[in-house]
């Protein structure tokens, strides 16, 4: 069974750069995607990120300028870095996993099965 | 890209509560369903349209039909009370979108 630890800074001014990191433990890394997703105050979900099993990254069209996400294989761990924060990047931020399905022809995706605890990271002057 | 859900759905315990999500390119992508209760992290309850992931009960099922998919909870429990959100690609497999959650209230 898989576990995801988050962590990451939760107040930051506007302007700075929002970090945070997730770590797996009990799966292996290699076998997943990894995304980021996040939820404003009383809103919904809304998907930022994500690097798959390959390295390749694809990002929410609205926020790519802004965002990266990296992975360090050898510590099971990936990371999103958000810059120039404003007050709308307000939100709980959680990472979370999918595995591909490849059996009978083309992969897709078994959907983000496993997320982490969510971090809330608030942008305040 | 957008998918389209109802903001509410009421039902009452023992009823079937039906949530539906449109978008233009469900035709071509599969809908994933996840349900997030109060301060906890989302789950996913339906995969791939209509295939329910281990430990998720049978009461939950999927169902694709054209621009629309449906996520069907025969005999609601009160457990069930949750937001609701569907999740798809555009049509080009770029990137992933979220419907913008439907409430069920169990009444």
């Amino acid at each position: 069974q898989m576990q995801i630890q988050q962590w990451g800074t939760g107040l930051l001014k506007p302007s700075e750069t929002l970090s945070l990191t997730c770590t797996v433990y009990g799966e292996s890394f290699s076998d997943y995607d990894w995304s980021w997703i996040r939820q404003p105050p009383g809103k919904g979900l809304e998907w930022i990120a994500e690097i798959n099993r390959g390295g390749s990254t694809t990002y929410n069209p609205s926020l790519t300028s802004r965002v990266v996400i990296l992975e360090d294989t050898s510590k099971n761990q990936f990371s999103l870095k958000l810059s120039s924060v404003t007050a709308a990047d307000t939100a709980v931020y959680f990472c979370a996993s999918a595995r591909k399905d490849c059996s009978g022809g083309p992969c897709h995706s078994t959907g983000f099965e496993y997320w982490g605890q969510g971090t809330l990271v608030t942008v305040s002057s | 890209y957008e998918l389209t859900q109802p903001p509410s759905v009421s039902v009452s315990p023992g009823q079937t509560a039906r949530i539906t999500c449109s978008g233009e390119a469900l035709p071509k992508q599969y809908a994933y369903w996840y349900q997030q209760k109060p301060g906890q992290a989302p789950v996913l309850v339906i995969y791939k349209d209509s295939e329910r992931p281990s430990g998720i009960p049978e009461r939950f099922s999927g169902s694709s039909s054209g621009t629309t998919v449906t996520l069907t909870i025969s005999g609601v429990q009160a457990v069930d009370e949750a937001d609701y959100y569907c999740q798809s690609a555009d049509s080009t497999s770029t990137y992933w979108v979220f419907g913008g959650g439907t409430r069920l209230t169990v009444l």
